[in-house]
């Protein structure tokens, strides 16, 4: 079964500093991997995803993740963290084959940007 | 180009009743799945259509349905509703369901409140 571990409920960052929000995965064979944003009382915005094209993806809002099949982990990065950056973040993971449409996601991260 | 719409955003129902919950897909995706999220539980996958057929479903008592209509529209109903049952239901649409080329697209949600 797959399952995605999201490190840190909570993390909180300066304005202008790196954000590093921590994904790892438990599957059999590597998966699709996706990171989502959500602000409150919206629903979720695809950053990025993954999908075994290049291990380094770059997303919306200067985000990238790096894909890391040794560490089984996809961890997801932004050189300088912006107000607007504060939300909640998700890492999810889905197969191929008959998972159609079914995401597995992380427990989320609570990101806060202070100035 | 529309995003996914849910309707309505807030419902408040009382223990017991049942609850039909809309959404309305990207025009020309043909796939949708629905999502419950709750505080303790997180983001759980409760079903996906596709061509009005359920092609995947979740860990979910049979008291949460679904169906999906010719022109791609889904509704999803809850019957007997429970405490526990209050959450944001998330629909999110996709062209086909897979990982590989596609990527699911979340409408804002539905607030249900069960009293």
């Amino acid at each position: 079964a797959q399952s995605v571990t999201q490190l840190g409920s909570h993390v909180s960052v300066s304005e202008g500093a790196l954000v590093l929000l921590r994904c790892n995965y438990s599957s059999s064979v590597p998966p699709y991997l996706f990171w989502y944003v959500q602000y409150p009382n919206q629903g979720l915005q695809l950053l990025l995803k993954y999908t075994s094209a290049a291990t380094l993806v770059k997303g919306i809002n200067g985000f990238e993740a790096e894909f890391k099949k040794s560490e089984t982990s996809f961890h997801l990065t932004k050189p300088s963290a912006h107000m607007s950056d504060a939300a909640e973040y998700f890492c999810a993971v889905m197969h191929g084959g008959t998972s159609y449409g079914k995401l597995t996601f992380g427990q989320g991260t609570i990101l806060t940007v202070h100035p | 180009k529309a995003g996914v719409t849910q309707t309505p955003r807030y419902l408040i129902k009382t223990r017991g009743q049942q609850v039909t919950l809309s959404c309305s897909p990207i025009s020309g995706h043909r796939s949708v799945s629905w999502y419950q999220q709750t505080p303790g539980q997180g983001l759980q996958f409760l079903f996906e259509y596709f061509s009005e057929t359920q092609r995947n479903k979740g860990n979910f008592p049979g008291r949460f349905s679904g169906r999906q209509f010719s022109n791609s529209r889904s509704e999803m109903n809850v019957s007997t509703l429970e405490l526990g049952d209050s959450a944001l239901y998330l629909c999110a649409s996709s062209l086909v369901g897979g990982a590989m080329n596609t990527e699911a697209f979340f409408g804002q949600g539905t607030r249900l409140t069960v009293v």
